[in-house]
């Protein structure tokens, strides 16, 4: 089994819409991160957490919200997508003592129409 | 603020070709610099990696060296396969409140023909 899951893998989704994305770790990971990557621009960063009660915003957090409901879970929420929000979404999770070294999921197309 | 400049892909070439992905970044303290590798349909994985100036990382035959000087790190592997077409992202950390925050380049898309 995979150590870093994302569900849906693929979302199609209508303006306006809240949707959230789910991600799940089993490797025991302090450090959750979330992420989007687009076309040319490579990845950015949204929201990251180095624990549970520790939540920090990115770089392109507008428009985004987390929850960090525990150490293995961390879900990113839409509350009224927007075309400009379609994005291939990556979880990713690392321990404080190696932070660089970041464990990615497989990835969530997101399309918003 | 900190950023990483990746050449354009793709970039084409014939397994057993020898491979070059440029890579410079702009960083107001003293980085640690990451490749990382995506294969087709797959999150990214990390490739190599490099703490301090002259540092040389290395992995699967893949190698680069932190060129502080000249604020580089360049990929490079001597004979490519066909199965490492992917998408290759350089990243620097800076040690600071935003430890553990990579910045990443666009990412250069690699296809490796038979």
């Amino acid at each position: 089994d995979a150590d870093v899951t994302q569900t849906p893998r693929n979302r199609i989704t209508k303006t306006g819409k809240r949707i959230m994305l789910e991600c799940s770790q089993t490797k025991g990971h302090d450090r959750m991160y979330w992420y989007r990557q687009d076309p040319g621009l490579g990845l950015r960063l949204i929201y990251y957490s180095f624990d549970v009660k520790d939540i920090n915003k990115g770089e392109i957090s507008d428009g985004y919200s987390v929850s960090r409901q525990a150490q293995a879970k961390f879900s990113l929420s839409l509350e009224s997508a927007i075309p400009n929000q379609t994005a291939l979404y990556f979880c990713a999770t690392s321990v404080t003592g190696a932070p660089e070294t970041q464990y990615f999921g497989p990835g969530t197309r997101l399309l918003v129409l | 603020g900190n950023s990483v400049t990746q050449m354009e892909g793709p970039v084409t070439l014939s397994e057993e070709a020898f491979l070059t992905i440029n890579c410079t970044y702009t960083a107001t303290g003293y980085p640690s610099l990451f490749w990382y590798v995506q294969y087709p349909g797959e999150g990214l994985q990390l490739l190599l990696k490099a703490t301090k100036a002259d540092d040389k990382g290395s992995n699967k035959g893949f190698e680069a060296t932190y060129r502080k000087e000249t604020t580089s790190f360049h990929l490079e592997k001597g004979s490519v396969q066909v199965s490492e077409s992917a998408v290759y992202f350089c990243a620097l950390s800076e040690r600071s409140d935003s430890w553990g925050k990579l910045q990443f380049g666009a990412g250069t898309q690699v296809v490796v023909t038979p």
